[in-house]
């Protein structure tokens, strides 16, 4: 079955740490994405990449970082600079052409910091 | 500036139509989504506009105006499973490739037996 996968599930990290989050798709589609979503804000954009080794800034890219390594693979570090981490982190994916191009969400992770 | 706005909260009964209307101001058009999006889940795609007019898609439909900046979504026969939030979302018209989407913030309807 084709889809995206993000792992864990559930994530808990301390205070100062960086971690994480995975995600991998293999729908063999160009463009994937990383939002956050709070209660009552809406997703929000993080970071997007059209092509391997390519990504560009969302509207709250500041303390994250990511990678594009792999066509399957996107990444997002959630690192200590981020002043408010504790979120639901949804990746997504998209074919990058075609007239609709939807884009396709991973399960989600919900990182809690202590 | 780029905005989407919709209705926080909708109730609606078991078996009813409702509609949830979507408003947007951006400076291009290029192409309407509706999303679904269960409690603690991620967003599902429901449907797709960039032409005016009707999109129907069994128990769902939703319809664009262009030239009002307005859509909305239908759903008739309302079923429990129904309740969710319900997102809005509109391409980016500054993004070169049209791939990022500017997101309303949701409604969340509530189906009541």
């Amino acid at each position: 079955d084709g889809g995206i996968t993000q792992s864990p599930k559930y994530l808990f990290r301390k205070e100062g740490q960086n971690v994480t989050l995975s995600c991998e798709q293999n729908l063999n589609h160009d463009a994937m994405y990383w939002y956050r979503q709070d209660p009552g804000q809406g997703l929000r954009l993080i970071y997007y990449s059209q092509i391997v080794n390519d990504f560009q800034k969302g509207d709250i890219a500041e303390g994250y970082s990511v990678s594009r390594e792999k066509k399957e693979s996107f990444p997002l570090t959630v690192t200590s600079a981020q002043k408010n981490p504790t979120a639901f982190y949804l990746c997504a994916s998209s074919m990058g052409t075609g007239t609709i191009n939807e884009q396709f969400f991973g399960p989600g992770t919900r990182l809690t910091v202590l | 500036g780029q905005n989407i706005d919709q209705p926080t909260e909708m109730t609606a009964t078991e078996g009813a139509i409702v509609q949830i209307n979507c408003t947007y101001q951006t400076s291009g058009f290029n192409g309407l989504f509706w999303y679904q999006q269960h409690a603690g889940e991620a967003p599902t795609f429901l449907s797709y506009n960039v032409l005016d007019g009707l999109e129907e898609k069994g128990r769902f439909s939703s319809f664009l105006s262009r030239s009002k900046g307005y859509s909305y979504l239908l759903l008739k026969e309302l079923q429990m499973k129904d309740s969710a939030s319900y997102l809005c979302a509109v391409r980016d018209p500054g993004a070169g490739n049209n791939r990022k989407l500017i997101w309303g913030l949701g409604t969340s309807l509530a189906v009541n037996p």
